[in-house]
């Protein structure tokens, strides 16, 4: 039981390049999300799904695009990459949505864009 | 505009004391109230929860107390121990259970 899985660990893009941050759990949860972490600022949700073949933007959806493929995966695309996107990516799942359902995190992608 | 604050970016206390991290909103609207820890090169784990219709819960060695009228919460970590050492973000749940709101994290040092 992996829990969930993010590939990959860490990525250097030049500015204009396009790249998919891939995420998967195991857990058979219903809703994924994708966070973006930056120093002093917390987490800052990009896109949720709440269920299979929906997705929703969140707080900072400008310059990402999502997959929802199926139940397991998630993935997350930068079309065009801008050194305002260096950041640490988080993936999270949780059975549901609503105050009951505790979010499960991956370890995180470190995108640099130079 | 930063509707989760914590204002204290990291805190340093004895093994065996009390570490006491705060959390400030501003959105009313939030319905519950989570605490998350983070080891670094891993991701958030959850740790503690409230709901804003109460103003404590207690698990093990933390509690976490809401104060709805301040707009303020505090996690209390009793006694603190070397592997409390890591991150804390508290984060507020909106009304419809679909979005949360992350404070920018305070690091915890427990010295032994």
């Amino acid at each position: 039981n992996a829990g969930v899985t993010q590939t990959p660990k860490f990525q250097v893009l030049k500015t204009g390049q396009s790249m998919t941050l891939q995420c998967a759990q195991d857990m058979n949860h219903n809703s994924m999300y994708w966070y973006r972490q930056d120093p002093g600022m917390g987490l800052r949700l990009i896109y949720y799904s709440a269920s299979e073949g929906t997705t929703d933007k969140g707080e900072v959806p400008n310059g990402y695009n999502v997959s929802r493929l199926n139940k397991r995966e998630f993935s997350l695309r930068l079309e065009s990459a801008a050194p305002s996107q260096t950041s640490v990516y988080f993936c999270a799942s949780s059975v549901g949505q609503g105050v009951w359902h505790e979010q499960f995190f991956g370890p995180g992608t470190r995108l640099t864009v130079l | 505009d930063q509707q989760v604050k914590q204002n204290s970016p990291s805190l340093s206390v004895q093994e065996g004391r009390i570490s006491i991290l705060n959390c400030d909103y501003t959105n009313s609207m939030f319905d519950y109230f989570l605490w998350y820890k983070k080891y670094p090169a891993e991701g958030p784990t959850f740790l503690i929860s409230i709901s804003s219709i109460k103003d404590k819960n207690e698990d093990g060695r933390f509690t976490v107390f809401l104060n709805k009228s301040a707009k303020h919460l505090s996690l209390h970590i009793v006694p603190s121990q070397p592997g409390d050492s890591a991150v804390y973000f508290c984060a507020g749940l909106n009304n419809a259970g679909n979005m949360l709101t992350f404070g920018g994290g305070t690091r915890l040092m427990v010295k032994p």
